[in-house]
C-alpha cells in the first residue's frame, strides 16, 4: 500500500514564525497536491504542483516538488492565526484516485 | 452557490440503523467520490463513480451502498450502522486531470 507520511505531525507556533511541513514517501509521483482544512470543513486545494523540482507560491506559502518527485515541502513565512488548520498533501494514483497523506495540524497562537 | 453541498451535516443514531448521506455538485465534474476521515484525521477513499458509473470500491464493507441517479448527485446508504461507522464522510467531486479534489463540508456520522 503506498503510504505520504508527513512531518510533523503537530505543530503549535507564535504568531511571525516560519515553518515547514514535509510530505515523503517512497513511490514517485505523477503530481501531488496540498489542501488544508479547517474545524468542521472540507478540504480546500491549495496547490497542484507537477514536475520535479518545481516551487510554487501562494502569497506567504512556498511549494517544493522534490526533484525525483517523491517528496515534498510546503513553507510558510510569517504565520497568522488565519494558517491554523489541517495541512493534507495528496498524490494522484491513477485517473481517478488520490491518496492523502497523514497530515500536520498547525496551531498558530496570537 | 455550493459547489458541493452535502447533507445531512449532522447524523446521532443507535446501531443497527440504517442511514443515508445525500450529496450534489454544480461544477459539472464527471466524476464524484467518497471519502471517509477516521478520527486521527487519516482520509481514505470509499467509492468513486465516473459518470453515473462506480470504477472504485475500496474493499468497503457492502452495507455501504453507494447510488448515483445521475452525474451531478451520489447518495451513501448505510445499513445496519456499527460504532466503528462514526466518522466524518465526505463527499467530492472532480474534473478529469490533475486537477485535485472539491470537497463538500462533511457529514459527522456518530452512532451510538
Amino acid at each position: 500500500t503506498q503510504l505520504l507520511e508527513q512531518s510533523p505531525q503537530f505543530l503549535s507556533i507564535q504568531e511571525g514564525e516560519n515553518l515547514t511541513v514535509y510530505c515523503n514517501s517512497s513511490s514517485v509521483f505523477s503530481s501531488l497536491q496540498w489542501y488544508r482544512q479547517e474545524p468542521g470543513e472540507g478540504p480546500v486545494l491549495l496547490v497542484t504542483v507537477v514536475t520535479g523540482g518545481e516551487v510554487k507560491k501562494l502569497k506567504r506559502l512556498t511549494f517544493q516538488f522534490g526533484d525525483a518527485r517523491k517528496d515534498s515541502s510546503l513553507h510558510i513565512t510569517a504565520a497568522q492565526p488565519g494558517d491554523t488548520g489541517l495541512y493534507l498533501c495528496a498524490f494522484r494514483s491513477g485517473t481517478y484516485k488520490y491518496i492523502f497523506g497523514t497530515g500536520t495540524r498547525l496551531k498558530v497562537l496570537a | 452557490d455550493t459547489a458541493v453541498s452535502q447533507t445531512p451535516k449532522y447524523l446521532v443514531t443507535q446501531m443497527g440503523n440504517d442511514k443515508s448521506i445525500k450529496c450534489e455538485q454544480n461544477l459539472g465534474h464527471d466524476t464524484m467520490y467518497w471519502y471517509k476521515q477516521d478520527s486521527k484525521k487519516f482520509l481514505k477513499i470509499m467509492f468513486s463513480y465516473n459518470n453515473k458509473e462506480l470504477i472504485i470500491n475500496e474493499t468497503v464493507p457492502n452495507r455501504f451502498s453507494p447510488k448515483s441517479p445521475d452525474k451531478a448527485h451520489l447518495n451513501l446508504h448505510i445499513n445496519s450502522l456499527e460504532l466503528g461507522d462514526s466518522a466524518v464522510y465526505f463527499c467530492a467531486s472532480s474534473q478529469e486531470g490533475p486537477y485535485g479534489y472539491t470537497f463538500g463540508s462533511g457529514t459527522r456520522l456518530t452512532v451510538v
